[in-house]
C-alpha cells in the first residue's frame, strides 16, 4: 500500500514548455485534488475531481487542466508553464463516503520554471 | 470560500515547554471540520490532530491538544512538552461538512502556516 504517489520530485522548465505532474493513489478514494503551496500563501486548490470523469476549479485553476479517467490517477497538465507557476505542488485525496474525513497528501512536487 | 487565519507567522519555544498556536475561521456554517497539519523540512504534510464541530470535547492527541471556541471561531493547537522534531510549519485547515453544497465542499481552507521554531 503506497499511499498517495507524486511523480517527479522535482522538475525545471523553461517558460512556455509543457509538462504533467502525476498523481496516483491505491486506496480508492474518490476525491483527488491539486494544491499548490507559495511563501506566505499557505495551500491553494487548484482542481479537484470527485469521481472518474467529475473535475471542477478551485482557487487558482488558471494555467492548469486535468482530467480523471480512473479512480487511481488524477494528472495535472501545464499547458504552456509560466514563472509564476513555480510552487511547490501537493496531491491530496481522500474517501468522500463512509465518514472518513482525514485528507491524505502526497510527498509533493517542486516546479521550477524559468 | 470560508477564510482561515493564523495570525503568528513565527513562533519559538524552548524543548520541554509549552506553546500555543492561534487559528480564527470565518463561516456561516453549524457543521465543519477543522485540522491542524504540520510540514516539517521535507515537505511532507502530516495531520497532527482534527475536531469536528458539532463535538464540544476538544481533541487530544498525545502531546498535541486544540481549544475549540465555536462561537468565537477559535481553533488554537497547544503543543505541550515541546521536543526538536516539533520544529515545522502548522496549517489550520477548514472543511465544511455540508454535503448539499456544490461538488467543492469536500476541499480543505488552509490559513497560511505558522513557522515553530523549537530550542534547545
Amino acid at each position: 500500500n503506497a499511499g498517495v504517489t507524486q511523480t517527479p520530485k522535482f522538475q525545471v522548465l523553461k517558460t512556455g514548455q509543457s509538462m504533467t505532474l502525476q498523481c496516483a493513489q491505491d486506496m480508492n478514494h474518490e476525491y483527488m485534488s491539486w494544491y499548490r503551496q507559495d511563501p506566505g500563501m499557505g495551500l491553494r486548490l487548484i482542481h479537484y475531481s470527485v469521481g472518474a470523469g467529475i473535475t471542477d476549479q478551485g482557487e487558482v485553476p488558471n494555467g492548469y487542466n486535468v482530467s480523471r479517467s480512473t479512480t487511481e490517477d488524477f494528472p495535472l497538465r501545464l499547458l504552456s508553464a509560466a514563472p509564476s507557476q513555480t510552487s511547490v505542488y501537493f496531491c491530496a485525496t481522500g474517501l468522500v463516503s463512509g465518514g472518513e474525513e482525514t485528507q491524505y497528501f502526497g510527498p509533493g512536487t517542486r516546479l521550477l520554471v524559468l | 470560500a470560508q477564510t482561515v487565519t493564523q495570525s503568528q507567522p513565527e513562533m519559538s519555544v524552548q524543548e520541554a515547554e509549552t506553546v500555543t498556536l492561534s487559528c480564527t475561521y470565518d463561516t456561516s456554517e453549524s457543521d465543519y471540520y477543522l485540522f491542524w497539519y504540520k510540514q516539517p523540512p521535507s515537505r511532507q504534510m502530516i495531520l497532527v490532530i482534527r475536531q469536528e464541530a458539532y463535538k464540544q470535547q476538544n481533541a487530544t492527541e498525545n502531546r498535541f491538544s486544540v481549544n475549540f471556541q465555536k462561537a468565537a471561531k477559535s481553533f488554537s493547537l497547544k503543543i505541550s512538552d515541546s521536543q526538536l522534531g516539533d520544529a515545522a510549519m502548522y496549517f489550520c485547515a477548514y472543511r465544511s461538512a455540508d454535503v448539499t453544497l456544490p461538488l467543492g465542499w469536500y476541499a480543505l481552507n488552509f490559513g497560511k502556516g505558522t513557522s515553530l521554531l523549537v530550542t534547545p
